[in-house]
């Protein structure tokens, strides 16, 4: 275990639904980050929180609303989703933003995300 | 800007021979590079980084890899492959740009592994 969950491992809507996703750490890290992974294709990071503060955003759609109440958890607020949008959305977090040669980042099972 | 290139996209091995995921990678400064692992529904799991320290790294579950700067590579290598290793890897590079100061992962397009009994 990686100390990472992520809830729901699955999740179905349409394109008018409106529903989040979870992510809580257990590590006592200070950052936290949203990828999205679609096949064939890598990795992409959407958002990164640091200390509860958002200090990356990479050019997300307004569509993908993230929320960071504290360090132990981050969510991810979906509204008029496409089809495109399928993916399974990973989260992680690390001790520190500062220096990924130092802080490790520990991955969630992530969602799978269907839009139908 | 720094990127990562897997040039396998799909590796099979028989188990018990060896296993080499090839990767390159482009940086206009001193990487920090990773390989990560991920088995079916679950989430990545570091197997091994390289931070400018030793060029051999040696990771979890008998991996190691090697840093060539003349060659720009790091490739993922085992003496001798387990059914357990069935899984997609992934090498990754970080993003130094700005002198360390940002924590922004750049990832490969993956490599699944294959083991046949």
């Amino acid at each position: 275990e990686t100390g990472v969950t992520q809830t729901p491992r699955h999740l179905v809507m349409g394109m008018t639904n409106k529903k989040s996703l979870k992510c809580e750490q257990h590590l006592g890290h200070n950052a936290m980050y949203w990828y999205k992974q679609s096949a064939k294709k890598p990795l992409e990071l959407m958002f990164v929180y640091s200390l509860e503060e958002r200090v990356e955003n990479n050019s997300v759609p307004s569509r993908f609303s993230p929320e960071c109440p504290n360090s132990s958890h981050l969510f991810l607020h979906l509204h008029t989703l496409q089809p495109e949008d399928s993916a399974l959305y990973l989260c992680a977090s690390s001790q520190d933003w500062t220096d990924p040669s130092t802080d490790t980042q520990y991955f969630g099972p992530g969602t799978r995300l269907t839009v139908l | 800007a720094q990127s990562v290139t897997q040039l396998d996209s799909h590796v099979s091995v028989s188990e018990g021979t060896p296993v080499l995921l090839r990767c390159n990678y482009s940086s206009s400064y001193s990487p920090s590079l990773f390989w990560y692992v991920q088995h079916p529904n679950k989430g990545l799991q570091l197997l091994l980084k390289y931070t400018s320290a030793a060029t051999l790294v040696k990771g979890i579950n008998g991996f190691e890899a090697e840093f060539k700067k003349s060659e720009t590579s790091f490739h993922l290598t085992k003496p001798s492959a387990h059914m357990s290793d069935a899984a997609e890897y992934f090498c990754v590079v970080s993003d130094n740009s700005n002198g360390g100061s940002q924590g922004n992962l750049i990832f490969g397009k993956g490599t699944k592994l294959s083991v046949k009994p």
